[in-house]
Parts: structure tokens; C-alpha cells; sequence
């Protein structure tokens, strides 16, 4: 079974500073892997797609990176900013003939930035 | 109108009642999904549906029942619930039908609930 695990588990950091959040997979056969945003008592907001065959993506300040072989992704957050602050979920979807739809989320990274 | 839109967006229950959450994606999509996020651990997939058709239901117990009319429309009715049952249920949709990832995945806001 596909496990995820994200580190750290938490983040706090001054206001400006470039950040870098760890997903990692034991399993190497996905199809994609999607970095999603949770505010508090709020739904999941996706932020980036990889799609297996590739290695980044990039959105404005965010940057994600995906080692298919080593099982392991970065999100790169430069110049971050307070309302950066949230849950940060990484998830994965197994390889074709897998179940539609089925992603395997780690437990997420809670970052905060502070003025 | 959001993308995917939840209602409602908390619910208290007792073990014998009867309630339905609803779930309504405007995106076009073809696939739908509901997932449990409760707080002890990761995001769980519950149920598929890929044009209104389930494909997957992974080891739910029956209290909870999905429904999907069309397309657009996702229901979870649940009946009665235990306590372990509270948590957060969020409803998603993707583009994509068949097997495979179905694409990216948008999410709603949750309903949050709450079983005394």
C-alpha cells in the first residue's frame, strides 16, 4: 500500500524567508502527484499538478519538483508571506488500472508565517 | 458559483437520525468523489463515481450511503452514525472517467460533522 509521509509536521518562520516542505512515497509507480492548501475548517485548495513524466511545476511563487525514482517531491515557497499560512497536503495517485480518482495524502505540513 | 459547493457546511446528529449530505460540482466534470478527513488520520477515500456509475467503494460501512442522480450531484446519507464517525467529508470532482489518476482533483469546502 502507497504510503506518504511529509516533513516536517510543522513550520513556523519570519515573514520573507524561502521555505522548502519534504513529501515523500514509498511507492514509485504514480500517475501524478498534486500539492494541495487547507485553511482552517476550510475544504482543499490544489496548488500544483505534476504529472509523472515530468519533473516541476511552478504557480507565482510556488515551485514543486517531483523525483519519480527516489519517491520524493519539494514545494518551494519563496519570499513567504502570512497568508501563506495553512496545512500544506501532498498526494499521490497510483499508476493506470488503479482506482479513478484514488489519491494517497500524507498528514500535511502546518506552516506559519509571522510578520 | 464555486466550483464545488457543499451543503451543509456542518451538521450535528444524533446515532438514530437520519441525514444527507449534499455535494454539487459546476466544473462540468465527470467523475465525483467523497473522501473523510478525520482528525487522527490522512485523507481517506470513501466512494467514486465516474459518470453517475459507482466504481469503487473502499470498505465503507453500510450506514453510509452514497448517491450520485447525475453528473453533477453527489449525495452521503448516513444513518445511524457512530460517534468515531465524526469528522470532516469533502466531496471532489475530476475531469477524467475509466481507471488512471482522472486528473486534478477539485475539492469542496467539507461538511463537518458531528455525531453525538
Amino acid at each position: 500500500k502507497q504510503e506518504v509521509t511529509q516533513i516536517p509536521a510543522a513550520l513556523s518562520v519570519p515573514e520573507g524567508e524561502n521555505l522548502v516542505l519534504n513529501c515523500s512515497f514509498t511507492d514509485s509507480a504514480i500517475y501524478n502527484l498534486q500539492w494541495f492548501r487547507q485553511d482552517p475548517g476550510k475544504g482543499l485548495t490544489s496548488l500544483l499538478l505534476i504529472q509523472s513524466s515530468q519533473r516541476e511545476q511552478t504557480s507565482g511563487r510556488l515551485n514543486a519538483s517531483l523525483d519519480k525514482s527516489s519517491g520524493r517531491s519539494t514545494l518551494y515557497i519563496a519570499a513567504s508571506q502570512p497568508g501563506d499560512s495553512a496545512t500544506y497536503l501532498c498526494a499521490v495517485s497510483a499508476d493506470r488500472g488503479s482506482t479513478l480518482g484514488r489519491l494517497y495524502f500524507g498528514r500535511g505540513t502546518q506552516l506559519t508565517v509571522w510578520p | 458559483e464555486t466550483g464545488v459547493t457543499q451543503t451543509p457546511r456542518h451538521l450535528v446528529m444524533g446515532m438514530t437520525n437520519k441525514k444527507s449530505l449534499k455535494c454539487e460540482q459546476h466544473l462540468g466534470h465527470n467523475a465525483m468523489y467523497w473522501y473523510k478527513q478525520s482528525a487522527k488520520k490522512p485523507l481517506e477515500l470513501m466512494f467514486v463515481y465516474s459518470l453517475e456509475e459507482r466504481v469503487e467503494n473502499n470498505s465503507v460501512p453500510s450506514r453510509f450511503s452514497p448517491e450520485c442522480p447525475n453528473s453533477s450531484h453527489l449525495f452521503l446519507h448516513l444513518h445511524t452514525l457512530q460517534p468515531e464517525d465524526s469528522a470532516l467529508y469533502l466531496c471532489a470532482s475530476s475531469p477524467g472517467t475509466g481507471t488512471g489518476a482522472g486528473g486534478e482533483l477539485f475539492f469542496g469546502e467539507g461538511s463537518r460533522l458531528t455525531v453525538l
